[in-house]
């Protein structure tokens, strides 16, 4: 059965610094991958996603994620955080159905001044 | 620009009472999913449909029943609310493909006292 593990439930970087999400999954067959926010009182929307096309995908807001097959990885990353960016990160692989995903747990991103 | 609308942001109700929860897409998609988000648990799928009155059980439908009579509307419904119940409840739709977007609403959060 497939599954995602999200490293650390909470991050805090300083204002400029990298942002580094972490994402291990595990799935019997190639999967897809994605990465979904969360701003405060909103629903999630779609960030990136890896679909067996390039293994480094680039999403909004200046994100970008990489697809490690050996390492069973998909991490997000962005070279430089903004106070914009403090949302809660979901990381999700697709499931053994049709349109079915499995979200890990979250992380929550706090920036610092 | 696509839409998904759920029928209340905030919603309190007492132990035992029947509550409905709405969604509606404007994207003509095939595929309606409803989840619960607590902390620390990420998303949980109670039930998604694939068509019109069709409907599959997701990892946790126990106390929970739902309904597509229009591919537009899908209505997840409590038939006796409990307090363990009180969550953030999160719809979503899709087209049919796996690969695709999930589209999501703002949410309802339901408190039960």
């Amino acid at each position: 059965a497939q599954s995602v593990t999200q490293l650390g439930s909470h991050v805090s970087v300083s204002e400029g610094a990298l942002v580094l999400l972490r994402c291990n999954y595990s799935s019997s067959v190639p999967p897809y991958l994605f990465w979904y926010v969360q701003y405060p009182n909103q629903g999630l929307q779609l960030l990136l996603k890896y679909t067996s096309a390039a293994t480094l995908v680039k999403g909004i807001n200046g994100f970008e994620a990489e697809f490690k097959k050996s390492e069973t990885s998909f991490h997000l990353t962005k070279p430089s955080a903004h106070m914009s960016d403090a949302a809660e990160y979901f990381c999700a692989v697709s499931g053994d159905s049709a349109s079915k995903i499995i979200f890990g747990s979250g992380t929550r991103l706090s920036i610092r001044p | 620009d696509v839409k998904v609308t759920q029928s209340s942001r905030y919603l309190v109700k007492r132990t035992g009472e029947k509550v409905f929860l709405e969604c509606v897409q404007d994207m003509d998609h095939e595929n309606m999913f409803w989840y619960r988000q607590d902390p620390g648990l990420g998303l949980r799928l109670i039930y998604f449909s694939y068509d019109v009155k069709m409907k599959e059980k997701g990892d946790i439908p126990e106390g929970y029943s739902v309904s597509r009579e229009k591919k537009e509307r899908f209505s997840l419904i409590l038939e006796s609310a409990s307090t363990n119940q009180t969550s953030m409840y999160l719809c979503a739709s899709t087209s049919g493909s796996t690969a695709d977007t999930q589209y999501f609403g703002p949410g309802t959060r339901l408190t039960v006292l």
